[in-house]
């Protein structure tokens, strides 16, 4: 099974700084790496699909990038509305598994 | 619109067996799209349960694999989870999900979306 290593497991930022989450997998997973945004108490949703590619209505201040193993995804400029746990998820083999999460305060 | 909704018993009595629904709409359960399972424990991560195609073919989280059964009936566009000997262990949101498929590309890459709401399933006699 590939286990997904997210970090840091939570961070507190402002308003407008610049916040970066990084994923690794235990082994190569292409470009199967999905970002997906849980607020509290709400369905995850997912923002960004196979490392980069945004799902439509998504904020452009949010990216993905990475290739490999290694992955990253950054808010460029930090909004009250992105206060949520962010999960990284790996789509190339099953059981598809998700990184521990990353909860960002503001 | 793709909408996914979960329907089953919010209490279930330990070594009991979990039974939900999920009823689809918007998209053809007979797509090429695979149907997932999902749980969250309160206050921890997510945890892929499992999928299932429209043949029937299913992938299983190793870790709950001699528990579960994922099942489809394409008449009621619909699929379902089954988790046997239930614990406490086991309470947690469950949610189902479209694994969207697009196999443009050399390799078909996958990702969750929709999901549905979510029901809280509580493990306790």
């Amino acid at each position: 099974d590939i286990q997904m290593d997210q970090s840091p497991s939570s961070l507190s930022a402002s308003v407008g700084d610049r916040v970066t989450i990084t994923c690794r997998a235990s082994q190569s997973i292409s470009t199967n790496l999905n970002w997906y945004q849980q607020r509290p108490g709400k369905t995850p949703n997912v923002l960004i699909y196979a490392v980069s590619k945004s799902q439509s209505g998504v904020p452009s201040r949010f990216r993905g990038s990475g290739s490999g193993t290694d992955f990253t995804l950054t808010i460029s400029s930090l909004q009250p509305e992105d206060s949520a746990t962010y999960y990284c998820q790996q789509s190339y083999s099953t059981p598809y598994s998700f990184g521990q999460g990353t909860k960002v305060e503001i | 619109q793709v909408q996914l909704q979960e329907s089953g018993p919010g209490l279930v009595k330990p070594s009991g067996t979990l039974s939900l629904t999920c009823a689809v709409s918007g998209d053809s359960i007979s797509s090429i799209n695979w149907w997932t399972w999902v749980r969250q424990p309160p206050g921890k991560g997510l945890q892929w349960i499992g999928e299932i195609y429209h043949r029937g073919d299913t992938n299983y989280n190793p870790s709950l694999e001699r528990r579960v059964t994922i099942s489809v009936d394409k008449s009621r566009n619909q699929f379902s989870l089954k988790l046997t000997s239930l614990t406490a262990a086991d309470t947690a949101v469950y949610w189902c999900a479209r694994d969207y498929k697009d196999c443009s590309g050399r390799r078909c890459i996958g990702w969750l979306d929709p999901w549905g709401p979510g029901i809280l399933v509580t493990v306790s006699s």
